[in-house]
């Protein structure tokens, strides 16, 4: 089974709207992080946000926020008030220790965004 | 304060060679982990070296190995070169490897094409 799943292979959205890319996890681990990247079409992965299993508050930077959704395993990304500059795929990513001790990230398979003036 | 750097940017081999891709952290990241993403695959850790050792190992063949120097800067390499092998290699460095709060910022990449 995959460990991070996005249902969103496209988007497109229209300039200055709101968009939400779906992220949802699987774990037995207590204790995880979870990540988001912004990779444009020059492969350089941009790291965008954090959020810990553990924490209360759902975690924002700048225009982006992290709704985090525990119960439901759901860490959907938040960006308010899209650019033209968001156009790019999005990687949902977790770190945790049930895939046998291995530290890497567990990166999902993206979301193209594309936004339209 | 400068960012992960990957050289070369750009390779093209042909099978049966064998390549090797340098990396060098942001300043003062000890860690330093190895990524390869493929269209069919998508993103797929490789291994993690900390103080000049191996941490952590993804699920790839023996032909993928790497190295780490005494100022963080790490090498991978993969020997006898595949057509599957095609892929953009990107390494990513950190400060607190093993925690779950390690965030991992990445360089630009090497797209490696095998022939």
């Amino acid at each position: 089974a995959q460990k991070i799943t996005q249902t969103q292979p496209g988007m497109f959205v229209q300039e200055k709207e709101a968009v939400t890319l779906d992220c949802t996890y699987d774990t037995s681990d207590q204790s995880y992080g979870l990540f988001w990247y912004k990779q444009p079409s020059s492969g350089e992965m941009i790291f965008l946000i954090y959020q810990g299993s553990y924490d209360e508050q759902n975690a924002t930077e700048g225009r982006y926020s992290l709704n985090f959704q525990k119960a439901r395993k759901s860490a959907n990304l938040v960006i308010s008030a899209s650019q033209l500059g968001d156009s790019a795929m999005y990687f949902c990513a977790m770190r945790d220790r049930s895939g046998g001790g291995a530290d890497g990230l567990t990166f999902g398979k993206g979301t193209h965004l594309i936004i339209q003036p | 304060k400068a960012g992960v750097t990957q050289t070369p940017r750009y390779l093209i081999k042909t099978r049966g060679q064998q390549v090797t891709l340098s990396c060098s952290p942001i300043s003062g990241h000890r860690s330093v982990s190895w990524y390869q993403q493929t269209p069919g695959q998508g993103l797929q850790f490789l291994f993690e070296y900390f103080s000049e050792t191996q941490r952590n190992k993804g699920n790839f063949p023996g032909r993928f190995s790497g190295r780490q120097f005494s100022n963080s800067r790490s090498e991978m390499n993969v020997s006898t070169l595949e057509l599957g092998d095609s892929a953009l290699y990107l390494c990513a460095s950190s400060l607190t490897p093993g925690q779950d709060s390690d965030t991992q910022y990445f360089g630009p990449g090497t797209r490696l094409t095998v022939l």
